[in-house]
């Protein structure tokens, strides 16, 4: 019940379309969804992060889909870019406690070719 | 933009041996966590530490693991006898306080375990 499930493994996407990830959770106690970009040999760094009590949070090229009932939350890059070329990871957490555990999910290896 | 911190960026160690693997958190922030993540693997929640305590660890954060935070800065992560399978990246992160929701990662150190 603590598994975050991610899909694609892998992406391949031209240069200015859009790229989507996808991820599902089971526990229901989840209330706080970031999604991390790691370049190779870098730390995770934080790109966007949503609540469940909005449906969509958007920053800049990057847009959050948040489906409640469902259980599943995704990452769109519009217009992609090859400098979006990274692994990309989403996470959850129970929010309401001070402690941010975060369980990841298997990651996305994205390609954004010229 | 303050940053997390890690040193050695890349430690190779024999069998048996203890590493200890260091961090500098964010200056402000008063939660730290140690992640772990094995080559082409997800990223794997280790230990969280507050007020000079661990608040929760995981499965993997056994008797051969521990954490300090030996002065006002720098925050620890101790292996007292590694093996194989602790081969891996290490990541530090810290978040600001309670509620504050958003982890920040440090590079990372790749510990080499011969």
């Amino acid at each position: 019940q603590q598994q975050v499930k991610q899909s694609p493994q892998s992406l391949i996407v031209q240069k200015g379309g859009i790229s989507i990830i996808n991820c599902a959770y089971e526990n229901t106690a989840f209330d706080y969804f970031p999604w991390y970009q790691q370049f190779p040999g870098k730390g995770p760094a934080l790109l966007i992060a949503i609540r469940p009590d909005v449906s969509e949070k958007k920053e800049g090229r990057f847009t959050i889909s948040f489906n409640k009932s469902a259980k599943q939350f995704s990452l769109h890059i519009m217009d992609s870019q090859p400098g979006d070329s990274a692994t990309y990871f989403c996470a959850a957490s129970k929010a309401n406690t001070g402690f941010q555990k975060l369980v990841f999910g298997t990651g996305t290896r994205l390609l954004v070719s010229p | 933009e303050p940053e997390v911190t890690q040193t050695p960026s890349h430690q190779v160690t024999q069998m048996g041996q203890e590493v200890i693997l260091r961090c500098v958190p964010i200056s402000n922030h008063l939660y730290f966590y140690w992640y772990r993540q094995i080559l082409g693997q997800k990223v794997e929640f280790l230990v969280s530490f507050y007020n000079n305590e661990i608040s929760e660890k995981s499965e993997i954060f056994d008797d051969q693991f521990s954490v300090e935070r030996p002065d006002g800065s720098n925050f620890t992560l101790k292996i007292r006898s590694t093996k194989l399978e602790d081969s891996a990246m290490y990541f530090c992160a810290s978040s600001e306080g309670y509620r504050s929701y958003e982890q920040y990662f440090g590079p990372g150190t790749r510990l080499t375990v011969t």
